[in-house]
Parts: structure tokens; C-alpha cells; sequence
């Protein structure tokens, strides 16, 4: 069965230091994996996507992502964290169906 | 703007009630979905429709019906709810469903409050 884990359910970061969220999966075959972030009152925006290829994908708003098939992970980062990063954050996957599995989400919290 | 759009953006309803949520996106896209996001939750997929075709239904209660009436447009129409169906109704679309194409772009959502 298919399955993604986000094991921090909040995280608090200063403004400029640098950010990381883990995000484990289970999954028989390749995976497609998805960030996605829900800023507060808004819908979800993604941030990155991985199908195949370089493992190190750049998505919007200065974030990347690393997928290690060895680790089963795809986790978050961003060097430098601005106040507006400040947002609950969702690892995805979706199985070869199109059906998307969403982690339970990240809080992340930015102070001065 | 995501050119997924979502109205009304907060409802109140009383248990009796009948009332639609509304889901319109200018995107092109064949398919579309509905999802509930509960407090402490993690999203809920709820209902599927690809080229205005219903291909999921994720054990809902009848008490919520969609509707998609063509491929811009999708309806949740709503009847005798609970006070536990209180959460963020979100709708998104896809260009497919396939997974290299189901990149999905989400609408911001209705509030719905269930007295």
C-alpha cells in the first residue's frame, strides 16, 4: 500500500535561516511526487513536482527539492526563509492511477 | 490565481438545509476533483470526475451529491448535513489524469459551518 509520511507536524525557523521538511513515502513502483503549500485562507499552490530524471528539482518561490529512492525520500529545502514562507506545507504522491495521497502537512512557523 | 475559482467562499448552513458549492476553472483541463480538509486531518479526496465523467467516489455520504455538467464546471450540492461535515471544501483541476499530467491546481476553497 501507498503511503506518505511527513514526520514533523510543526517546525519554527528564524527569518533567513535555512529551511527543511522530510517527506518519507512507500511505494511499489516509480514514484510522482509533489510539494504543494496552503498559505493561510488560500487554496494549495505547488511548489515542485518530480516524475523522473535529475533528482534535484527547483520549483517556485526559491524551494528544492531532493528525491533518494534509497531513503525513500523527497525532502523540502530552502536555503533562506522569508516571513511570507510561513505556511503549512504538503508532500504528494500519486500512483500510477492519478490518484494523489497527501501527507498530513507541515506547519512551519517564521519568527523575526 | 490559480484560474481555479470557488464560490461561495464561506457558507452557514443549518442541518435542514440545501445548498451548492460552486467550482469553476479556465484552464482547459479534463478533470476535476473535490476534497474536504478537516482540522488535523489530512486531505480527503472525496469525488473524481474526468471528461465530465464521475471515475471516483471515495465512500462519501449520499448527503453530499456532485454534479459536473460539462468540463469547466463542477457542483457539490449539499442536503441534511452534520455538524462534523463542517470543514474547507477545496476543488481542484487536471489537465488528466495521468499522472504526468496530474499536476492539480487548486481553488481557494469554501468555508462551510454547519450549525
Amino acid at each position: 500500500a501507498q503511503s506518505v509520511t511527513q514526520p514533523d507536524i510543526h517546525i519554527t525557523v528564524s527569518e533567513g535561516a535555512s529551511l527543511e521538511l522530510r517527506c518519507n513515502y512507500s511505494y511499489g513502483a516509480t514514484p510522482y511526487l509533489f510539494w504543494y503549500v496552503q498559505s493561510p485562507g488560500q487554496g494549495l499552490q505547488l511548489l515542485l513536482k518530480y516524475f523522473s530524471g535529475d533528482t534535484l528539482v527547483q520549483g517556485i518561490k526559491g524551494f528544492e527539492a531532493e528525491f533518494k529512492r534509497s531513503q525513500s525520500s523527497f525532502n523540502l529545502r530552502k536555503p533562506s526563509v522569508h516571513w511570507s514562507d510561513a505556511a503549512e506545507y504538503f508532500c504528494v504522491l500519486t500512483d500510477s492511477w492519478g490518484k494523489l495521497q497527501f501527507g498530513a502537512g507541515t506547519q512551519v512557523v517564521v519568527t523575526p | 490565481e490559480t484560474g481555479v475559482t470557488q464560490t461561495p467562499r464561506h457558507l452557514v448552513m443549518g442541518m435542514t438545509n440545501k445548498k451548492s458549492l460552486k467550482c469553476e476553472q479556465h484552464l482547459g483541463h479534463n478533470a476535476m476533483y473535490w476534497y474536504k480538509q478537516s482540522a488535523k486531518k489530512p486531505l480527503e479526496l472525496m469525488f473524481v470526475y474526468s471528461l465530465e465523467e464521475r471515475v471516483e467516489n471515495n465512500s462519501v455520504p449520499s448527503r453530499f451529491s456532485p454534479e459536473c455538467p460539462n468540463s469547466s464546471h463542477l457542483f457539490l450540492h449539499l442536503h441534511t448535513l452534520q455538524p462534523e461535515d463542517s470543514a474547507l471544501y477545496l476543488c481542484a483541476s487536471s489537465q488528466d489524469r495521468r499522472p504526468m499530467y496530474n499536476e492539480q491546481f487548486f481553488g481557494p476553497g469554501t468555508r462551510l459551518t454547519v450549525l
